[in-house]
Order: C-alpha cells, then sequence, then structure tokens
C-alpha cells in the first residue's frame, strides 16, 4: 500500500531564514501532492496543489516541488515569519486515478522563532 | 469563502451511547469526508461520500456509520461510543474528486 513520509515531526529555524519541509512517498505514482496548513484546535487549510507533470509551483513566499524519480515532495517557505509556525501537512490521492480519497502525512510541526 | 460547519467544537458522552456528529458545507459540494486525528498517527479516514445517499468506507470504519440525505450535510453516527474513539474528528468537503478539501475546525469527542 501506499504510504507517505514526512521528514520530521518538528522543525525550528529562525524568522528570516527559509524552511523546508520534505514529503517523500513510496509505492506508487501520484497523479498530484498538496500541502496543507493547521494550527493548533483548527482544521487543516489548504496551500497549494502540484500536479505530476509540474516540476514547481509558487504562492507569494510559498513554493512547492514535486520530484516523480525520486518520489518527493518539497515545501519551501522563503523569509520565513513567526505567523508561519504551524504544522504543515502533504496529502497525496491514494489512486493512480485521483480518486475521492486522499491520504496525509502526519505533518512537520514548525516552529519560527524570532 | 467555503465553510464547513461543525455542529459542536467540544462534546462529552459516556461509553455505549450513540453519538452524532454533525457537518453542514455551504458551496454545494459533491464530495464530503470524516476524519479523525490522533497524535502520532495523522489524519485517518472514516468515511466519505461522493453524493446524496451515497457513501464509501474510508480506512478506519469500524464503530462508525454515516448519513447524507441532504448535499449540504453528512452526519458521523458512532453507534455504541467507547474510549477509544476519543480523538479529535473533522469533517471536509470537496467540488471534485481532485479538488482541495475544505475542513471544519473539528470536534473534539471524549468519551467516558
Amino acid at each position: 500500500s501506499q504510504k507517505i513520509e514526512q521528514n520530521s515531526e518538528a522543525l525550528n529555524i529562525q524568522e528570516g531564514k527559509t524552511a523546508t519541509l520534505t514529503c517523500n512517498y513510496t509505492n506508487y505514482s501520484p497523479a498530484y501532492l498538496q500541502w496543507y496548513r493547521q494550527d493548533p484546535g483548527r482544521g487543516p487549510v489548504f496551500l497549494l496543489l502540484i500536479r505530476e507533470n509540474e516540476k514547481e509551483k509558487r504562492k507569494e513566499r510559498l513554493k512547492v516541488t514535486f520530484d516523480t524519480t525520486l518520489k518527493q515532495s518539497l515545501f519551501h517557505i522563503t523569509a520565513s515569519q513567526p505567523a508561519d509556525s504551524a504544522t504543515y501537512l502533504c496529502a497525496l490521492p491514494s489512486l493512480r486515478s485521483s480518486a475521492s480519497k486522499i491520504i496525509f502525512g502526519s505533518g512537520t510541526r514548525l516552529s519560527i522563532r524570532p | 469563502d467555503v465553510k464547513v460547519t461543525q455542529s459542536s467544537r467540544y462534546l462529552v458522552k459516556r461509553t455505549g451511547e450513540k453519538v452524532f456528529l454533525e457537518c453542514v458545507q455551504d458551496m454545494d459540494h459533491e464530495n464530503m469526508f470524516w476524519y479523525r486525528q490522533d497524535p502520532g498517527l495523522g489524519l485517518r479516514l472514516i468515511y466519505f461520500s461522493y453524493d446524496v445517499k451515497m457513501k464509501e468506507k474510508g480506512d478506519i470504519p469500524e464503530g462508525y456509520s454515516v448519513s447524507r440525505e441532504k448535499k449540504e450535510r453528512f452526519s458521523l453516527i458512532l453507534e455504541s461510543a467507547s474510549t477509544n474513539q476519543t480523538s479529535m474528528y473533522l469533517c471536509a468537503s470537496s467540488r471534485l474528486s481532485n479538488q482541495p478539501q475544505h475542513f471544519g475546525d473539528g470536534t473534539r469527542l471524549s468519551i467516558l
């Protein structure tokens, strides 16, 4: 069965630096990949979707890459701010045909210190 | 903006009770989902629905059932609550299969 791994449970970095979070997957080739942000006590909020034929996608200070050879996505936050502190989840469709189900990674808790 | 509303933020029930968690979305989305989220286990799909009166089991359906009588409303039912169902329950909706999911803020359910 497919498996998603996010590189670490927690990541602490200095304000102003670039935060890089990793999402690795195994055993299949997803048609797309999504990233979500979750704040404590709240539901996840969608950030970005990248498709298999896209190498990179940007939204303001966010950048996502998708390497289908390495089976990996990288999520970057440039010029990080304390307000970026949250848990970030990657998610993949459960089937090659992009069915309704998606599978979430367990998340990386990012802390940006002033 | 899409709004997904869950009926309660916090709920305390006793073992053996039948528990209903309600979720309403206001954007005419086809798909609706129920997840539970536990520390170290992440988000796990319980059930989802792709149309009115249609439902499919997710990864952990045991002990749960669902109801979707109207497009905007998706209910999760714990038939006989047990302590191992203490968790954060999250409802989500999406327009199509490969579209982003929009989440409610969750119901933190405690079964005593």
